[in-house]
């Protein structure tokens, strides 16, 4: 399958900080990417719909000016969580469709494991 | 009503066993499936697209039932390595994709 990376893995941070998530498409370019966050014991929660050159497409309850998404080439999206407080902890995995194949498939990064203090 | 729902077990069977999985969706036009699989702490990965013909994978088997609007998910033989949350995906048009909430797998030695 296609691969998809992200970085950092984890980051500790104060709060009020502002912390960037990187997300990459390896081996092939990714027009549409997702963004969720996900609680322990939780499902995936679908954040926004990053596509390449437009602006990000944010699901209700999301506030984008806190979230903001950066999806200006097609291998890279990002993700920079402004002021960042305590109950953004979370674990954010980003992933990418994949359209060279028959289903265009989601694949998705490692996720990035956030901890605000 | 959700749009994918998913039994979130937990399912606990001995190894050896054949388990099956079903999720069913609400929207018949929908266009895609899959089943995914996500071990704790880390992201999901994608085990197998599914069709109406039914496609496997070694000890994995997973069909598609339109009429129904249901997926399955069968792994026989199931390992210890076969723990983790299945999840449903459906991809409803576009970028719409809804997942289930994940059927939790526990395979007792």
């Amino acid at each position: 399958g296609a691969v998809v990376s992200q970085h950092p893995s984890w980051v500790i941070c104060k709060s009020g900080t502002s912390v960037k998530i990187e997300c990459r498409s390896l081996d092939f370019q990714a027009t549409t990417m997702f963004w969720y966050r996900q609680f322990p014991k939780q499902s995936l929660m679908l954040m926004a719909t990053s596509n390449e050159g437009s602006k990000a497409t944010y699901e209700q309850g999301v506030e984008k000016d806190k979230f903001l998404i950066n999806h200006a080439s097609l291998t890279l999206s990002t993700l920079t969580v402004t002021s960042a407080h305590p109950e953004d902890s979370s674990f954010y995995i980003c992933s990418a469709r994949d359209y060279r194949g028959r289903d265009n498939e989601q694949f998705f990064g490692p996720g990035t494991r956030l901890t605000v203090l | 009503r959700k749009e994918v729902e998913q039994d979130p077990g937990p399912f606990n069977v001995p190894e050896g066993a054949t388990v099956a999985f079903n999720c069913t969706y609400s929207n018949s036009a929908s266009q895609s499936f899959f089943w995914y699989r996500q071990d704790c702490r880390k992201e999901p990965k994608l085990l197998m697209s599914v069709y109406s013909s039914g496609n496997e994978d070694g000890r994995f088997t997973a069909q598609l039932n339109r009429a129904s609007q249901y997926i399955s998910l069968l792994i026989r033989d199931s390992k210890l390595s076969d723990s983790a949350t299945y999840l449903c995906v459906v991809n409803m048009g576009g970028n719409q994709f809804y997942f289930g909430t994940g059927t939790s797998l526990t395979v007792i030695p």
